[in-house]
């Protein structure tokens, strides 16, 4: 599986934005960046998913750098619900081998809000 | 919908007893996953279902883990015997589609003494 770095933690202000970064530099062409997160004493939630142009829909936007191998989560306006752990993950083309729907975690990103 | 139920939230129990954790799906989605939380490991996948069958089992830690999946609304994970280090958060996920968004249920917590 092609592999993602986030940074372990980060902290942000209520009501400012928020940049979560993830560098994949080993992305195929047809993995899709797919993001999720966990809020506490919760199981994940799907957040926003791309492949090469830039995604929004109302919980986050998703910038794609132009050779793939970075993106970018941006939560618009933190609020303190959004402090979770964010995880990065490639997936690959249903379809494209049997495996390709799995999601497979790292660790992720713990976002903290400061009120 | 109410979507993915597990039961029970909460299981405590002893070394070497059976250990049986259930998961009802979102109506109408045709995969559904099991996975493993541990503050060492992280979130892992044990085995996913397509249309009730078992299409990647090789998260399954050993031969004391065994999942089914009898029919669309219903799957359970069973540990026999359980040990201390089976104690984790196993959550259970369905999508509509193979490769779609996943939805997680609450969780079992699991502690096994």
């Amino acid at each position: 599986d092609a592999k993602t770095t986030q940074p372990n933690s980060m902290e942000s202000n209520e009501e400012e934005p928020v940049h979560l970064p993830c560098n994949h530099s080993t992305i195929s062409g047809t993995d899709y960046i797919h993001w999720y997160r966990q809020l506490p004493s919760q199981g994940p939630e799907y957040v926003i998913h791309g492949l090469t142009s830039n995604v929004n829909n109302r919980m986050a936007s998703l910038a794609i750098a132009e050779d793939r191998k970075s993106s970018t989560l941006i939560l618009h306006r933190a609020t303190l619900r959004d402090a979770a752990v964010y995880y990065c993950i490639l997936r690959g083309r249903l379809g494209e081998f049997q495996g390709a729907q799995k999601l497979v975690f790292g660790q992720g990103t713990r976002l903290t809000i400061n009120p | 919908d109410a979507g993915v139920i597990q039961s029970p939230r909460h299981e405590v129990t002893e070394m070497g007893q059976e250990v049986t954790l259930r998961c009802k799906p979102i109506s109408g989605h045709n995969s559904l996953f099991w996975y493993r939380q541990t503050m060492m490991r992280g979130l892992e996948l044990l085995i996913y279902f397509n249309n009730n069958v078992p299409i990647d089992d090789s998260g399954m830690p050993e031969d004391r883990f065994s999942a089914k999946m009898p029919n669309a609304s219903f799957s359970t994970l069973k540990i026999q015997p359980s040990e201390p280090r089976d104690s984790a958060v196993y959550f259970c996920a369905s999508s509509l589609l193979a490769g779609g968004e996943q939805f997680f249920g609450p969780g079992t917590r699991l502690t096994v003494l």
